[in-house]
């Protein structure tokens, strides 16, 4: 199975800030990732797929960049709304695998 | 609007069975695949199953294989899993998730609100 590893797990930020979320691949995935987006007790949201595309109605704020193994998820100015935990997932291979989520906390 | 609406989650004792289902509405069902996937509490996703649109073709994760099965009834717009041999490892919120594609490549761009499953004596 493809292992995908989130750094870091959690961070704390401040409202206007740049976050930067990192997901690792443990063999080359090309551009087959996915990002979302959960708040809690709700179901997840998907942010950006193929590694770059931003879904429609996704803020312009949020990017996602990178293939092979090592992929970005940029938040280029952090708003209220965007507390949450982020996930991405592979779709390279079976089985789907997804990240262990990384927790976008208030400073 | 897309909407994908589960039900069926409940309290099952160890051994039980529970099936779920999800009602879709807003997009051609039948040109879709459809999957389950799962989140235990407080953990991360855990991708159960698929089923694609037309052909029926399933996929399922090594943990449930035997126990789980994924079925749909396109004339209802409806996809179901049904869960046998519940242990408490199962415990989790169910999500119906949609698919891109016809043939499913575990390219969800829609969820359904999620139903608790509880494996618990």
């Amino acid at each position: 199975d493809i292992q995908m590893t989130q750094s870091p797990s959690s961070l704390s930020a401040s409202v206007g800030d740049r976050v930067t979320i990192t997901c690792r691949a443990s063999q080359s995935i090309n551009n087959y990732l996915n990002w979302y987006q959960q708040k809690p007790g709700k179901a997840p949201k998907l942010l950006i797929s193929g590694a770059s595309s931003l879904q429609s109605g996704v803020p312009s704020r949020f990017s996602g960049s990178g293939s092979g193994t090592e992929f970005t998820l940029t938040i280029s100015s952090l708003q209220p709304e965007d507390f949450a935990t982020y996930y991405c997932q592979q779709r390279f291979s079976t089985p789907p695998t997804f990240g262990q989520g990384a927790k976008v906390e208030i400073k | 609007e897309v909407q994908l609406v589960e039900s069926g989650g409940g309290l099952v004792q160890p051994g039980g069975s529970l099936r779920l289902s999800c009602a879709a509405s807003g997009f051609s069902f039948s040109s879709c695949a459809m999957s389950w996937v799962r989140q235990a509490p407080g953990k991360g996703l855990e991708w159960v199953s698929l089923i694609s649109g037309s052909s029926g073709n399933t996929y399922y994760i090594d943990s449930v294989k035997g126990r789980f099965t994924i079925s749909r009834d396109n004339s209802k717009s409806t996809v179901y899993l049904q869960m046998n041999s519940l242990g408490a490892d199962d415990t989790a919120v169910y999500y119906c998730a949609k698919d891109r594609s016809d043939f499913g490549d575990f390219d969800v761009d829609s969820w359904g609100q999620g139903t608790l499953v509880t494996v618990s004596s």
